[in-house]
């Protein structure tokens, strides 16, 4: 298995609270993912990073920031927490744009009361 | 924006069965396919990878093809086992981001 780990694994908070969600690969890939899965939805892009501090939105991003200053560890950060925003949230990594696999985190699930 | 779709949601077959999962996508300037395996409360395990240059992949009793002209992905399992129950999800990758389909929930009866 790729060598993915997310953190913490569940979490309950209160609307508007800040919360981050850590995940820490030891792959070197230059590439990382934050999706979120929702049932109806599938998975959904929040943000992106193509390199140290080089990060760019993706479809589902208002309310969600991130940040990555080294190559092992990519955060996201809700600035204050929503219950629209309690879901499983998954960290990808791939070593190049386009021509190598994926490969996934085993998921955050975040329950905002 | 790329729109994928996974036809059937849910699909229940005897063991030994062959199947035949099925995957489209709206725009056909994809980078690669991939087709994942997820269980119950778990990640995404990676199946298979196919290049937009590529037409099938095989790994073991799965086989996946690609025509990307006509925005199409099958997923063929032979011999199927309960172990193979799980949701099957097919991504495919544009440039700067994979798009999901809803997947496809298997369960194979022994």
């Amino acid at each position: 298995d790729a060598g993915i780990t997310q953190s913490p694994r569940h979490k309950v908070t209160e609307t508007g609270t800040p919360v981050t969600l850590r995940c820490h690969q030891t792959e070197n890939h230059r590439y990382m993912y934050w999706y979120r899965q929702d049932p109806g939805h599938g998975l959904r892009l929040i943000h992106y990073s193509y390199g140290v501090k080089d990060t760019d939105k993706g479809e589902v991003s208002d309310g969600y920031s991130v940040s990555r200053s080294k190559t092992e560890d990519f955060l996201l950060t809700l600035e204050s927490a929503t219950s629209s925003q309690t879901s499983v949230y998954f960290c990808a990594i791939s070593e190049s744009a386009g021509d190598t696999e994926a490969f996934f985190g085993q998921g955050t699930r975040l329950t905002v009361v | 924006k790329q729109e994928v779709t996974q036809i059937p949601a849910a699909l229940s077959v005897p063991e030994g069965e062959n199947l035949v999962l099925n995957c489209s996508f709206t725009d056909s300037a994809i980078y690669n396919l991939q087709w994942f395996r997820q269980d119950p409360g778990k990640g995404l395990t990676s199946l298979l990878l196919i290049q937009s240059s590529q037409r099938e992949q095989t790994s073991g009793r799965l086989n996946a093809s690609l025509d990307k002209s006509s925005g199409r992905s099958t997923l063929y399992i032979a011999a199927s086992q309960p172990g193979d129950s799980a949701t099957y999800l097919c991504a495919v990758y544009t440039g700067n981001q994979f798009y999901f389909g809803t997947g496809t929930s298997l369960t194979v009866i022994p």
